[in-house]
């Protein structure tokens, strides 16, 4: 059983564009969501995370938008730039004490002056 | 502040042996989580130790196996090794405490990646 499911796996976006990032997931007892950023040799880190009790939170350029009923959430990154390219993933999880993501297969951003 | 530190950081074994990489977490970490990344099944969760003992387990088998010291180190092992036993082991440690928090951060070191020949 596919949990997570990420889309697209590849996205090309010009410099300023705006690059949107799709997860849906299948378990309901998820209640924390995040989406991580990696890098080349490095591990993911954690870019922007969401609640499911709020249906938006904004940091910077980045935007997580949060539809519960739908189990979709997303990620939006404004004015995208070359050093936002990366492999970006979802990793929902479930409640208090519970440390086992469940990650996306990931997208490939890449940002094109 | 020190971040996640895993050793070693490439290492090529053949298949059948085994191998133990390490994992140091951030000072005053008590979580250590351990993921596989490959890119055919990209990051997949292998298990959870807070405080030396294993809180969760993913769906792997008894090959890979992993402690938690008392100072917070985490070790994996994986014996027997197979040629699908390459990837990126992936180490993250965080405070152990509930996420809603909002203080607590999974943080990950930068792999050690393992080739099998």
């Amino acid at each position: 059983q596919q949990q997570v499911k990420q889309s697209p796996q590849s996205l090309i976006v010009q410099k300023g564009g705006i690059s949107i990032i799709n997860c849906a997931y299948e378990n309901t007892a998820f209640d924390y969501f995040p989406w991580y950023q990696q890098f080349p040799g490095k591990g993911p880190a954690l870019l922007i995370a969401i609640r499911p009790d709020v249906s938006e939170k904004k940091e910077g350029r980045f935007t997580i938008s949060f539809n519960k009923s739908a189990k979709q959430f997303s990620l939006h990154i404004m004015d995208s730039q070359p050093g936002d390219s990366a492999t970006y993933f979802c990793a929902p999880l479930t409640g208090a004490g519970s440390y086992q993501l469940t990650f996306g297969k990931g997208t490939k951003l890449s940002v094109i002056p | 502040k020190a971040g996640v530190t895993q050793t070693p950081r490439y290492l090529i074994k053949t298949r059948g042996q085994q191998v133990t990489l390490s994992c140091s977490p951030i000072s005053g970490h008590r979580s250590v989580s351990w993921y596989q990344q490959t890119p055919g099944q990209g990051l997949q969760f292998l298990f959870e130790y807070f405080s030396e003992t294993q809180r969760n387990k993913g769906n792997f088998p008894g090959r890979f196996s992993g402690r938690q010291f008392s100072n917070s180190r985490s070790e994996m092992n994986v014996s027997t090794l197979e040629l699908g036993d390459s990837a990126l082991y992936l180490c993250a440690s965080s405070r152990g405490l509930a996420f809603f928090s909002g203080a607590n951060v999974l943080t990950f070191g930068a792999g050690s990646r393992l080739t099998v020949l």
